[in-house]
C-alpha cells in the first residue's frame, strides 16, 4: 500500500538558510509524488510533481526536489528561505485503484525567523 | 486564479442547525473530493466522487452527506451540525491525479458553537 511519511511536523531556518523538508515513500508501483503548500486560512497549492521524468524537479518559487529510488525519498529542497515560505508543506503520493487518489503526509510546518 | 470556489469561507452556526457547504468548480474535472483539517493537523478523506451519481465514503467516518448530481457541482451538506464538525473543509477536484494532482479550493473554516 502506498504510505508517506514527513520527518519533522515543525522545521524552523533562519531568512537566507537552506529549507530541507524531508519525505519518504512506500509504494508498490512506480510512485507519481507531489509538493503541496499551504498558507494560513487557504487551500492547497501545487509546487511540484514527480511523474517518471526527470528526477530532479524543479517547481515554482524557487522550490526543487529530488526523486531517490534507492532512499525512497522525495525532499523538499530551497537554497534560501524566504520570510514569506513560512507555510504548512505537504507531501503526496499517487494512491492505487486507478490513480484516482492521492494519499497525503502529515504536513511539514515551515517557520522563517530574521 | 482558482477554478474551484468553496463557499462560504468561515461559517459560524449553531448547534443542531443543517448546513451545506457548496463546492463547484469549472474545469470539468470528473473528479471530486472532499477533506477534513483540523488546525495544523494531517488532511483526511471524508467523500470523494468519480463521476455523476457517483460519491463514496472516504477513509475518516463522517456524519456528513454529499451528491453530485451536476459534474461542476459537490456539495456537503450536516443535517445535524455539532461542536465535534468544527474544522475546516477542504474542497479538490482532479482529471487525472497521477499526472497532475489536485486543484484545491480555499477551504471552508467551520465553527459549531
Amino acid at each position: 500500500a502506498q504510505s508517506v511519511t514527513q520527518l519533522g511536523s515543525h522545521v524552523s531556518v533562519s531568512e537566507g538558510a537552506l529549507v530541507l523538508l524531508r519525505c519518504n515513500y512506500s509504494s508498490s508501483v512506480p510512485p507519481y509524488l507531489f509538493w503541496y503548500v499551504q498558507y494560513p486560512n487557504q487551500g492547497l497549492q501545487l509546487l511540484l510533481k514527480y511523474t517518471s521524468a526527470a528526477t530532479l524537479v524543479k517547481g515554482i518559487n524557487g522550490f526543487e526536489a529530488e526523486f531517490k529510488k534507492s532512499e525512497t525519498s522525495f525532499h523538499l529542497t530551497k537554497p534560501s528561505a524566504h520570510m514569506s515560505d513560512a507555510a504548512e508543506y505537504f507531501c503526496a503520493v499517487s494512491g492505487p485503484g486507478g490513480y484516482n487518489k492521492l494519499i497525503f503526509g502529515a504536513g511539514t510546518r515551515l517557520a522563517v525567523h530574521p | 486564479e482558482a477554478d474551484i470556489y468553496q463557499t462560504p469561507r468561515y461559517l459560524v452556526i449553531g448547534t443542531g442547525k443543517k448546513i451545506t457547504l457548496e463546492c463547484s468548480q469549472t474545469m470539468g474535472h470528473d473528479k471530486m473530493y472532499w477533506y477534513q483539517q483540523d488546525p495544523g493537523m494531517e488532511l483526511h478523506l471524508i467523500h470523494y466522487s468519480y463521476g455523476v451519481n457517483s460519491t463514496e465514503k472516504g477513509d475518516l467516518s463522517s456524519e456528513s452527506t454529499v451528491s453530485r448530481i451536476r459534474t461542476e457541482h459537490f456539495p456537503l451538506t450536516l443535517e445535524s451540525a455539532r461542536p465535534s464538525h468544527t474544522s475546516q473543509y477542504l474542497c479538490a477536484s482532479s482529471e487525472d491525479s497521477r499526472n497532475y494532482g489536485y486543484t484545491f479550493g480555499s477551504g471552508t473554516r467551520l465553527t459549531v458553537v
